[in-house]
């Protein structure tokens, strides 16, 4: 079957750094995704890893081991304005096209 | 504003009623998507169209009836729905199938 494992919850405080991680075991991999959603709001891209190491765009930073199927995003700096739902997804590609198989999401409630 | 539109934003509909959910993209994407997201649920994919051709029917009931016209346009008609179907259903576009997804806000249905 396909899976994404990702924590449900997770709380930090402003200017703190917080990792939410992202396990996954699907039939297929071509690389693993985030997406930042806020409440009533539409799901946004934030980056995309197809090779192992760390992307890092501005204050958000993704790493991925395929070997351990296994990834992360890194938040740096954290704002009140960085509350919301992110969600991890692997791209598959079952049938010559790529589908994005989406974890259930780590909901980020930032602090004072 | 990530330039996918979808309307209504919000409907309630009985379940003897036909309703029909309009997405349009204005970013020249050739791939549109719907997808279910439900409560602490991962976001589940319904159907894609590549280039007009429908590529992927998830497993999806028939009372969920998609239509591409063109490219830039993707309706979800809606029969004889069930409790169960209420969720966030959300449209997506993306260059082809290889590229990242632009999600729009979504429509909130409620069927009583």
């Amino acid at each position: 079957g396909q899976s994404l494992e990702q924590p449900s919850e997770v709380t930090a405080v402003e200017g703190a750094i917080v990792q939410i991680n992202c396990t996954y075991q699907t039939s297929g991999f071509y690389g693993l995704s985030w997406y930042q959603q806020h409440d009533g709001g539409a799901p946004t891209f934030l980056s995309y890893n197809a090779l192992d190491g760390l992307e890092e765009t501005g204050r958000f930073s993704s790493f991925l081991s395929r070997s351990d199927s296994y990834g992360y995003l890194l938040l740096q700096e954290l704002q009140m304005k960085d509350s919301a739902s992110y969600f991890c997804a692997v791209r598959d590609n079952p049938g010559g096209y790529n589908k994005l198989i989406f974890g259930a999401g780590t909901r980020l409630a930032v602090h004072p | 504003e990530t330039g996918v539109t979808q309307t209504p934003r919000h409907l309630v509909m009985g379940m003897t009623n036909k309703k029909s959910l309009k997405c349009e993209q204005h970013l020249g994407h050739n791939a549109m998507y719907w997808y279910k997201q439900s409560a602490k649920k991962p976001l589940e994919l319904m159907f894609v169209y590549n280039f007009k051709e429908q590529t992927e029917n998830n497993s999806v009931p028939s009372r969920f009836s998609p239509e591409c016209p063109n490219s830039s346009h993707l309706f979800l008609h809606l029969h004889t729905l069930q409790p169960e179907d209420s969720a966030l259903y959300l449209c997506a576009s993306s260059q082809d199938t290889n590229y990242e997804q632009y999600f729009g806000p979504g429509t909130r249905l409620t069927v009583t």
